[in-house]
């Protein structure tokens, strides 16, 4: 049984690029919520897709986005890129409305 | 707000002496407490949960106990081993919003640990 997954694992963007980071959640999981982690820092939820509706977001600006397909898989879109973005992103499956979560091993992101 | 503070690190130990990583929270209601393991380069991996007070959640060696009076969750092992060298993060999950049933996981900094041989 796969676990949670995401693609790619690293990614390096110049400013004012965009990007998106693509997840799969572990089978029978239908909820995904994506963070962000900064270097030496723990994981900040950025938001989560449930019904392929965004249910909350976190202190994060408009420039992130996202998405959930009928198969229960996401993406997350950042626009505008800024060096701060700079960060490992983790998703995260849930089968229990985000009780408890699983994580995939993340994308690294680097902008220059 | 939700909130969770643990003792900063890094941590340096010698294989198997004990350990004790400290972990407090602050939160609206009765929030469910996890501690997640993060090896270097990888994702976060569930190592124990407890959903309410005085349960003991414990996995691989590690032990944690949820301690409403003090609000704390803090991790132990009695001999750590070199495999154990990692970051842990202890971490609540709440609601998203005030009485809503999808919840997210608010985490502490995180506690780096070295056990050498």
């Amino acid at each position: 049984d796969a676990g949670v997954t995401q693609s790619p694992t690293h990614l390096i963007k110049t400013r004012g690029q965009q990007v998106t980071l693509r997840c799969s959640p572990k089978s029978g999981h239908d909820t995904v919520s994506w963070y962000q982690q900064a270097l030496g820092q723990g994981p900040q939820f950025i938001f989560q897709y449930y019904e392929e509706e965004e249910r909350q977001r976190g202190n994060f600006p408009d420039r992130f986005s996202g998405h959930q397909f009928p198969n229960y898989s996401s993406e997350l879109n950042v626009n505008a890129l800024l060096l701060g973005d700079s960060a490992l992103y983790l998703c995260a499956s849930s089968s229990d409305l985000g009780y408890e979560q699983y994580f995939g091993p993340g994308t690294r992101l680097t902008v220059t | 707000g939700d909130s969770v503070t643990q003792m900063e690190g890094p941590v340096t130990l010698s294989e198997e002496a004990f350990l004790t990583i400290n972990c407090t929270y602050t939160a609206t209601g009765y929030p469910s407490l996890f501690w997640y393991v993060q090896y270097p380069g990888e994702g976060l991996q569930l190592l124990l949960k407890a959903t309410k007070a005085d349960d003991k959640g414990s996995n691989k060696g590690f032990e944690a106990t949820y301690r409403k009076e003090t609000t704390s969750f803090h991790l132990e092992k009695g001999s750590v081993q070199v495999s154990d060298s990692a970051v842990y993060f202890c971490a609540l999950s709440v609601p998203l919003y005030s009485g809503g049933s999808n919840y997210k996981l608010t985490f502490g900094k995180g506690t780096l640990l070295t056990v050498n041989p």
